[in-house]
């Protein structure tokens, strides 16, 4: 099945600055790579996230990139602000049994931003 | 429009006894999914419906866990009995179908065996 590794674990960085998340995964036929976030006491939720035929999508001061090739793929946010801290989950889908698509998540990286 | 429901938040019970967590998926979403969350880690997928069918159960320790989803709309999750290394958080979500639509998570049901 897929495996998927996200670093760092936790992550501190000071207000307006960059964080950058990465994640690998292993197997090739994943074709979906969403991103979560998940503040404390709630479930994730869905920020971002890119199809595999895409190597880069942005949305305002959040973005994504895939590299296929080398099965990996980025979370960059820029102008970091307070409210941007929480925990953080990568994802790739792929096909699961029965031929549904099934979702494999990271083991997150928790945020903290810096006033 | 009301999001995933789940309750309850939070449930803390002895060893051995059971358990029961409910979920309500948003309104004409046919797909829901059971996640148990550790702390520190990522969701991991229990079971996966089609409507009222299990599609994915592969990973649900059906010695003591057990799901049902009667109707197609609202799920119940049950542990019977729980051990201390069931205490975590267990998700619901629920998508408009299975080919691959936005999931949205609730809000959780964090569970203590003591």
């Amino acid at each position: 099945g897929e495996n998927v590794e996200q670093h760092p674990s936790t992550l501190s960085v000071q207000e307006g600055d960059s964080a950058v998340i990465k994640c690998t995964y292993s197997d090739s036929a994943s074709n979906y790579f969403p991103w979560y976030k998940q503040e404390l006491g709630k479930g994730p939720q869905l920020i971002i996230d890119i199809r595999s035929n895409v190597g880069e999508k942005k949305d305002q001061r959040i973005a994504v990139t895939l590299n296929k090739t080398a099965k990996h793929f980025s979370l960059h946010i820029t102008e970091t602000q307070p409210e941007d801290s929480a925990v953080y989950f990568c994802a790739a889908r792929t096909r699961g049994a029965g031929g549904y698509q099934k979702v494999t998540f990271g083991i997150g990286t928790k945020l903290q931003v810096i006033p | 429009e009301a999001g995933v429901v789940q309750s309850p938040r939070y449930k803390i019970i002895e060893k051995k006894q059971p358990v029961a967590f409910w979920c309500n998926p948003i309104s004409g979403h046919n797909t829901l999914y059971w996640y148990l969350q550790n702390l520190g880690q990522g969701p991991e997928l229990l079971i996966r419906y089609e409507n009222e069918e299990a599609v994915d159960d592969s990973q649900l320790p059906k010695d003591r866990f057990s799901a049902e989803r009667l109707k197609g709309v609202d799920s119940t999750l049950k542990i019977q009995p729980a051990e201390l290394g069931d205490s975590a958080v267990y998700l619901c979500a629920s998508s408009l179908d299975g080919g691959g639509t936005e999931a949205f998570f609730g809000q959780g049901t964090r569970l203590t065996v003591v």
